[in-house]
């Protein structure tokens, strides 16, 4: 089965500092989100992404916070400055289509902010 | 605003037994989508089933089946024959038909399921 792939499986950084996570959707995929999920806590949405703008974001996605396709099989996000309340797991999914279809999830990224 | 609970925290089954997980969820939608995923330690998210609000009859994907009571807006996962690999956090969540797939999830519920 395709499989979305995440990049890289963990990621330390200090405080202030920028980090891109990546993502390879499935390559058919059309819709593209970014969800994350604190240890110990439900997993929570932060932004969807279709057709090259953010479809819906959440209030976590503040302005430190940025999406990008920057060609034809990378999805990022982008911490400007990290905080370190963004520790977390952060999960890329991608889909085909809305509504009757499923969410396939990558593996996630560990980033620990210290 | 749509809301997804889990009630159990945790739960723990022996091999081979059945094992029910119960959510409930709130919605104002009229077309939604219901989900139940399997988080191993590995945290990977894994679609275990997936339930269309509009139909009646309930999904069933082998050994895991669901009980869809949309009046009461319950769904619970039913896993019969527990298997050592059944071990791992589930996640209930909720889909709206259309626009961004967004998913609110409940806060999970870990599964042990003891040899």
């Amino acid at each position: 089965e395709p499989e979305v792939t995440q990049t890289p499986s963990h990621q330390v950084t200090q405080m202030g500092q920028e980090v891109i996570l990546r993502c390879v959707p499935i390559s058919n995929h059309l819709y593209f989100y970014w969800y994350r999920q604190i240890l110990g806590q439900k997993v929570e949405f932060l932004v969807s992404f279709y057709n090259n703008e953010i479809s819906e974001k959440s209030e976590i996605f503040d302005d430190q916070f940025s999406v990008e396709r920057p060609d034809g099989s990378n999805f990022t996000l982008k911490i400007r400055s990290t905080k370190l309340e963004d520790s977390a797991m952060y999960f890329c999914a991608s889909t085909w289509g809305t509504g009757t279809e499923k969410l396939f999830f990558g593996s996630g990224t560990q980033l620990s902010v210290l | 605003a749509q809301t997804v609970t889990q009630s159990q925290p945790e739960m723990s089954v022996q091999e081979a037994e059945t094992v029910t997980l119960s959510c409930t969820y709130d919605t104002s939608e009229n077309n939604y989508y219901l989900f139940w995923y399997k988080q191993p330690p590995s945290r990977q998210m894994i679609l275990v089933i997936r339930q269309e609000a509009y139909k009646q009859q309930n999904a069933t994907e082998n050994r895991f089946s669901v009980n869809f009571q949309k009046a009461a807006k319950s769904f619970s996962l039913k896993i019969s024959d527990s298997q050592l690999g059944d071990t791992a956090m589930y996640f209930c969540a909720l889909g709206a038909q259309g626009g961004s797939e967004k998913l609110v999830f409940g806060k999970g519920t870990k599964l042990t399921v003891n040899p």
